[in-house]
Parts: C-alpha cells; sequence; structure tokens
C-alpha cells in the first residue's frame, strides 16, 4: 500500500518561512493535498492539486510536487498557523483508498 | 452554505454496533462523492470509507473492510456509516467529508465529527 511521510514536527519563528514535506514513492506523478487542522477543529482544506488554494487560503500558503516529495510552504508565518498539516493522496492502484501522511505539528516560536 | 453534521457516535462495547449518520446541506449532495474519515484520541486522520455519487462504487480501508459500510440515501441529503464488530481501536471522531467530485479525489468540506468510544 501507498506510504506517506511528513516529520513530526517543524518550528520556526514568527516571519519567517515554514516548509513541510510529504515524501512518497514517485509522489511527483500524483495529485496532493494540504489540510491545516487546530486543536478540536475539524481539518481544513489549505492545497490541493500540489499548488491551488482554495478561495479564502492566503497566499502565504503554497505547494509544489516533484520527484519523491512534495513541499507545503507557508511565507511569512504568523501564530495563528500554528496547527497539525497532513498530506493526502488518493491511491488509484488496485486497492483503491485515501492516504494521508502521520502529520505534522508547526509550532511558531 | 456547505453544512455537514455527524450524529450517532457514542459509548458501545466491543463486539458491538452503531450506525453514524452525517446530514449533507448547501449543495447537491447526490452529485457528489462522500468519505468518511477517523481521527483516534491524540493521532492523525486515518481515511475510512469512500461512496460513489450514486452509491455505485464503494471503496473501505483495510482495517475496517468486512465489518464497515458506507451508504447514501440521496432523497434524504444523508451519508451512513454502519459499523459492526467493534474495536477498542475503533475509538476515535469519525468525520464525514464531501470530495470535489463524484469519485474520490480531495475532501473540501468537513463536519465537525461525532466521537465514538469503544469500551467495556
Amino acid at each position: 500500500s501507498y506510504v506517506l511521510t511528513q516529520p513530526p514536527s517543524v518550528s520556526v519563528a514568527p516571519g519567517q518561512t515554514a516548509r513541510i514535506t510529504c515524501g512518497g514513492n514517485n509522489i511527483g506523478s500524483k495529485s496532493v493535498h494540504w489540510y491545516q487542522q487546530k486543536p478540536g477543529q475539524a481539518p481544513v482544506l489549505v492545497v490541493y492539486d500540489d499548488s491551488d488554494r482554495p478561495s479564502g487560503i492566503p497566499e502565504r500558503f503554497s505547494g509544489s510536487n516533484s520527484g519523491n516529495t512534495a513541499t507545503l510552504t507557508i511565507s511569512r508565518v504568523e501564530a495563528g498557523d500554528e496547527a497539525d498539516y497532513y498530506c493526502q493522496v488518493w491511491d488509484s492502484s488496485s486497492d483503491r483508498r485515501g492516504v494521508f501522511g502521520g502529520g505534522t505539528k508547526l509550532t511558531v516560536l | 452554505q456547505v453544512q455537514l453534521v455527524e450524529s450517532g457516535g457514542g459509548v458501545v462495547q466491543p463486539g458491538g454496533s452503531l450506525r453514524l449518520s452525517c446530514a449533507a446541506s448547501g449543495f447537491t449532495f447526490s452529485s457528489y462523492g462522500m468519505h468518511w474519515v477517523r481521527q483516534a484520541p491524540g493521532k492523525g486522520l486515518e481515511w475510512v470509507a469512500f461512496i460513489r455519487y450514486d452509491g455505485s462504487n464503494k471503496y473501505y480501508a483495510d482495517s475496517v473492510k468486512g465489518r464497515f459500510t458506507i451508504s447514501r440515501d440521496n432523497s434524504k441529503n444523508t451519508l451512513y456509516l454502519q459499523m459492526n464488530s467493534l474495536r477498542a481501536e475503533d475509538t476515535a471522531v469519525y468525520y464525514c467529508a464531501k470530495d470535489i467530485t463524484g469519485t474520490p479525489y480531495y475532501f473540501d468540506y468537513w463536519g465537525q465529527g461525532t466521537l465514538v468510544t469503544v469500551s467495556s
């Protein structure tokens, strides 16, 4: 089955840039989507199709995907960005299933 | 505005059954695929099941295959998850989530979740 690997935690100072990676075998051939989840709340889509943003999501959120790594980049990080972030793909192989990465806790120092 | 409201969670003994519901509004329910996603306490997100917009295709995570059944009633704008033979490891908040299309892709709206606790 397809596996997505994220670092458990990333820390960054306010105003700096945070990069959260999502590793998977040839993930560049798949569409990757990213969700933000704050404590006690449901997840919120922040990036879809590798690099597109839903309406209402700040331009500070961006994404890229190539080779074996997809990356969520958050520029000019704010205290309100502190949350868990999950990458996700749909595995269209014979065992069709949704796949999430293990999640990354973003801490704003 | 899109709204997804889950219900049916609660405490159940191991081996027991529970049926979750998700009432949808604010969009044409019969045009979109729907998912269940769960999150065990303090853990990450786990995809559970998907049903195509017309109910013709259903997919399940290995961890629930043969025990859980996803279904939908497009006349009632409601999604269901029948959970049988429940285990302690099924304890989680269960979210229903709307897909962006009629077939599985990604989730653009989520409900607030309903907690299922499997314990004796």
